[in-house]
């Protein structure tokens, strides 16, 4: 079974500085997929960005970058110029393959405020 | 953009009472799922759907879960008799490869 582990329940950040959230997985697989979605007040979740295990680049999506370490197991995601929307409880996810029935298996979430 | 929508935002219901939850996902997409997240926990996955059948359930979706796709679009999450700690966020969520993509969820409070 595979598990997610994000050992920042709290973190906070001055807008416009930089914020590195951690992640720590378990598994067997050799190929899968990590995930960073993040969750509003509102509670809708939203990806984030997603990295494929099998590329070693680490994916970007505009202020958001991850740091894939496989060998290690990390996984974190670093947000730059933070802003004040960037305010959410951000959850690391692993999905093991595309096959049928894959899903996601989430860590515990680390709650993100971005001050002014 | 194409999104999944669930209904209702937020449902009340009394305990021991049958409550369905209705998503719509998204129109091309294979694989469909039920979460729930309680008040300040993690994402819970509960079952994953495809190919008009379950292909995963956790050991929370017991007896008193199920799940249909009764048409083409819909797809259903019913609890047959709610207990108090049936309360949360219930989410679908959809995809075609890779991303899931997410409802809004909804709420579900047992009294």
């Amino acid at each position: 079974a595979q598990t997610v582990t994000q050992s920042q329940p709290e973190m906070s950040v001055q807008e416009a500085e930089t914020v590195t959230l951690s992640c720590t997985y378990d598994t067997s697989e050799s190929n899968y997929y990590l995930f960073w979605y993040k969750q509003p007040p509102s509670r809708q979740m939203i990806l984030v960005i997603r990295q494929e295990a099998y590329k070693q680049q680490n994916a970007t999506e505009n202020r958001f970058s991850v740091n894939f370490q496989k060998a290690a197991k990390s996984f974190s995601l670093k947000i730059s110029d933070s802003q004040l929307g960037d305010t959410a409880m951000y959850f690391c996810a692993f999905m093991k393959s595309e096959t049928s029935g894959s899903r996601l298996t989430f860590g515990e979430g680390t709650q993100l405020t971005v001050n002014p | 953009e194409p999104e999944v929508t669930q209904t209702p935002s937020h449902q009340v219901t009394q305990m021991g009472q049958e409550v369905i939850l209705r998503c719509v996902p998204i129109s091309n997409h294979l694989y469909f799922y039920w979460y729930r997240q309680i008040l300040g926990q993690k994402v819970e996955f509960l079952v994953s759907f495809y190919n008009n059948e379950i292909s995963e359930k956790s050991e929370i979706f017991d007896d008193q879960f199920s799940v249909e796709r009764p048409d083409g679009s819909n797809f259903t999450l019913k609890i047959r008799s709610t207990k108090l700690e049936d309360s949360a966020m219930y989410f679908c969520a959809s995809r075609e490869v890779t991303e899931a993509f997410f409802g809004q969820g909804t709420r579900l409070t047992v009294v």
